[in-house]
């Protein structure tokens, strides 16, 4: 079975674009979730989706969005751009948040650079 | 919230050596609790979990992380390391939410280095 794909796994933007990143999740899992990976923070948490619908949100203001569509492949999005927005940014997949144990599957990142 | 704290960032040992990797979670009712290995340029590999039972978890190649409730601890114990484990260890935990398990929350790493 193959694992969770990410693309592109590098990225390098300018302040001020914006970026779209896509997450294919493994077959049979409809939930993804987004973690973004920095030296100073750390891993924290993006936002979550299943089914097509945002479940739980992190504390990142609204310049960060997802989607999920119906074949639960996810993509987020970022605007204008920040410097601190460099970060590597972690999908991973699981099969529902709904079941009592609810294993996360990473996949390899995308790894976006601003300048 | 839940937060995690592992009072590392980094280990270096030599190899052949036993290594611990500290975590601390703050409280809560029920946890579950994991750790997670990322080596270089690659996502996150689930290493071992706890979610109910024997405060002992073992993963299949040789770490081990004891639960204690009372000291809100998961510390990852290897007693020989080899060079191959090189790589960063996050600590992560997630509250029980409605039955059903909530978001993970991760600690900020540590970095074993193990020397020949």
């Amino acid at each position: 079975k193959a694992g969770v794909t990410q693309t592109p796994r590098y990225l390098i933007k300018t302040r001020g674009q914006q970026v779209t990143l896509s997450c294919s999740p493994i077959s049979g899992h409809r939930s993804v979730s987004w973690y973004q990976q920095t030296p100073g923070q750390g891993l924290q948490f993006l936002f979550e989706y299943f089914s097509e619908t945002q479940r739980n949100k992190g504390n990142f203001p609204g310049r960060f969005s997802g989607r999920q569509f119906s074949n639960s492949r996810s993509e987020m999005n970022v605007s204008t751009l920040e410097l601190g927005d460099s970060a590597l940014y972690l999908c991973a997949s699981s099969l529902s948040p709904r079941a009592q144990y609810n294993e996360q599957f990473f996949g390899p990142g995308t790894r976006l650079t601003v300048l | 919230a839940q937060s995690v704290t592992q009072l590392d960032s980094q280990v270096p040992v030599f190899e052949e050596a036993p290594v611990e990797l500290r975590c601390n979670y703050s409280s809560s009712v029920s946890v579950y609790l994991f750790w997670y290995v990322q080596y270089p340029n690659q996502g996150l590999q689930l290493l071992l979990k706890y979610l109910s039972g024997s405060t002992l978890v073992e993963s299949i190649n040789g770490f081990e992380a004891e639960f204690n409730k009372s000291q809100t601890s998961f510390h990852l114990r290897k007693p020989s390391v080899h060079i191959s484990d090189t790589a960063e260890y996050f600590c992560a935990v997630s509250d029980k939410v409605g039955g059903s398990q909530g978001n993970l929350i991760f600690g900020k790493g540590t970095k074993l280095s193990v020397k020949p």
